[in-house]
């Protein structure tokens, strides 16, 4: 059974860094036809990417917070780190975790087929 | 960057059909992939490539892709079909959702 799940503190203040950990089970990090991404999504909003880690090392993330992300992982301990500094109000949200599969050979495609049950963070002083 | 446009809100009786659309600019190109989140719940893949559907999904979800238009469309609508509604496409190794369709079962 695959399954991710996100952890980290509930409550960050303002301009601090916060840190979330994905520990994933039921498949590799190492896995080539697999990835790992962040998703937020604000209280009644909609769903934002944030960022993603494959095992070949590739990172992207979303242009509007490239400067405050960092995305790693520890192949080991089966677990995706992100990270964001300088924290705002309006970072507020429940941050998800989801396994991205890689289908098809000739055209590939991904989508995100397993999702963590998220973690909600709220910012303030 | 690009931009996936849903609707607000649909609402459908239930054993009708509730069709949800998904616009982008020339998304027909790009491989669509749908997803419901229930309230309080994480979102959970429903149809991918366009059309294929993850086992454990119903045959009564499908969707469609051509021009500048997806579309899921929801069969024998079903009180627990009541949620919302991502659409997600990838864009340049970015990921990009839609702004949400909420489905209400009336």
């Amino acid at each position: 059974q695959v399954t991710l799940k996100e952890s980290g503190p509930v409550l960050v203040k303002p301009t601090e860094t916060l840190t979330l950990t994905c520990t994933v089970s039921g498949f590799s990090l190492s896995n080539t036809r697999m990835g790992v991404s962040w998703i937020r999504q604000p209280p009644g909003k909609a769903l934002e990417w944030l960022a993603h880690i494959f095992s070949n090392d590739e990172e992207s993330y979303t242009t509007s917070l490239k400067s405050r992300l960092t995305i790693s992982e520890d192949t080991s301990k089966s677990q995706v780190v992100l990270t964001i500094t300088n924290m705002d109000p309006v970072d507020t949200a429940t941050y998800y975790c989801a396994r991205i599969a890689i289908f098809g050979v000739i055209i590939p495609y991904k989508f995100f087929d397993v999702w963590g049950q998220g973690t909600m963070v709220t910012v303030s002083s | 960057s690009y931009v996936l446009t849903q609707p607000p809100s649909v609402s459908v009786a239930p054993g009708q059909t509730a069709r949800i659309t998904c616009g982008g600019n020339n998304i027909g190109s790009k491989s669509v992939h749908w997803y419901q989140q229930t309230p309080g719940q994480a979102p959970l893949l429903v149809v991918y490539d366009d059309g294929d559907r993850p086992s454990g999904i119903p045959e009564r979800f499908s969707g469609s892709n051509s021009g500048n238009t997806a579309t899921l469309t929801i069969s024998r609508v079903e009180a627990g079909d009541e949620a919302d509604y991502y659409c997600q496409v990838w864009h340049s190794s970015s990921a990009v959702f839609g702004t949400g369709t909420k489905v209400t079962v009336l």
